[in-house]
């Protein structure tokens, strides 16, 4: 069965120490990672698209990395704004057509 | 480049009454998605569009759930009768190619 897996649930960190984000996948046919956003009450938001093990995308203090089995959204150095919540979708699928699977969620709470 | 529109922005109805949601999706993108997203967990898709079809509705409990994307621009996602279980935020998505890009989102409350 197709599973997107994102630990930890919560993580709480104080401002400038540094941490990294877990998704893990189980699908077929990988067509491409993505990491998004979420602010309470908004939608959200999209961050990075990797599509193949060993590609890294940075932006600002965030990068992301993907392997055959899971991806890692390191936030280096956090600010309060960066607190979120960070979800991991996953696209897969072939010729027939694709889904997009969505993992719960990690809740990322810095202090200053 | 404006974004994806939705509208209510919150709704609250009593159970068994009919709900309905609007969502414009961003210039030039085919596809759109409604998803369900429930406190505490990521979205969950209900249906995809591919221009005016509906190409994955799967997920879509269609005994009481419909959707329609009339000339493949703005959609409607429709529920009749709500239920209490409904409760959540429904979120639309648009893409051009993989990228899926939200809306704010419409907060259902059933009482």
């Amino acid at each position: 069965e197709d599973q997107v897996t994102q630990s930890p649930e919560a993580l709480r960190l104080q401002e400038g120490e540094s941490s990294s984000l877990n998704c893990s996948y189980t699908v077929s046919g990988l067509r491409g990672l993505f990491w998004y956003r979420q602010d309470p009450g908004k939608g959200p938001e999209f961050l990075f698209t990797l599509y193949s093990a060993g590609e890294e995308k940075e932006k600002e203090r965030l990068k992301a990395t993907l392997t055959k089995k899971e991806s890692f959204l390191h936030i280096t150095a956090p600010k309060p704004e960066d607190s979120a919540t960070y979800l991991c979708a996953v696209q897969a699928g072939g010729t027939g057509g694709f889904k997009t699977i969505f993992g719960a969620g990690t809740r990322l709470f810095v202090k200053a | 480049e404006a974004g994806v529109v939705q509208s209510p922005r919150y709704k609250i109805i009593e159970k068994k009454q009919p709900v309905a949601f609007w969502c414009n999706p961003i210039s030039g993108h085919n596809t759109l998605y409604w998803y369900r997203q429930n406190l505490g967990q990521g979205p969950e898709l209900l249906i995809r569009y591919e221009n005016e079809e509906a190409v994955d509705d799967s997920q879509l409990p269609k005994d009481r759930f419909s959707a329609e994307r009339l000339k493949g621009v703005d959609s409607t996602l429709k529920i009749q009768p709500a239920e209490l279980g409904d409760s959540a935020v429904y979120l639309c998505a648009s893409s051009r190619a993989d990228t899926q890009y939200f809306g704010p989102g419409t907060r259902l409350t059933v009482l």
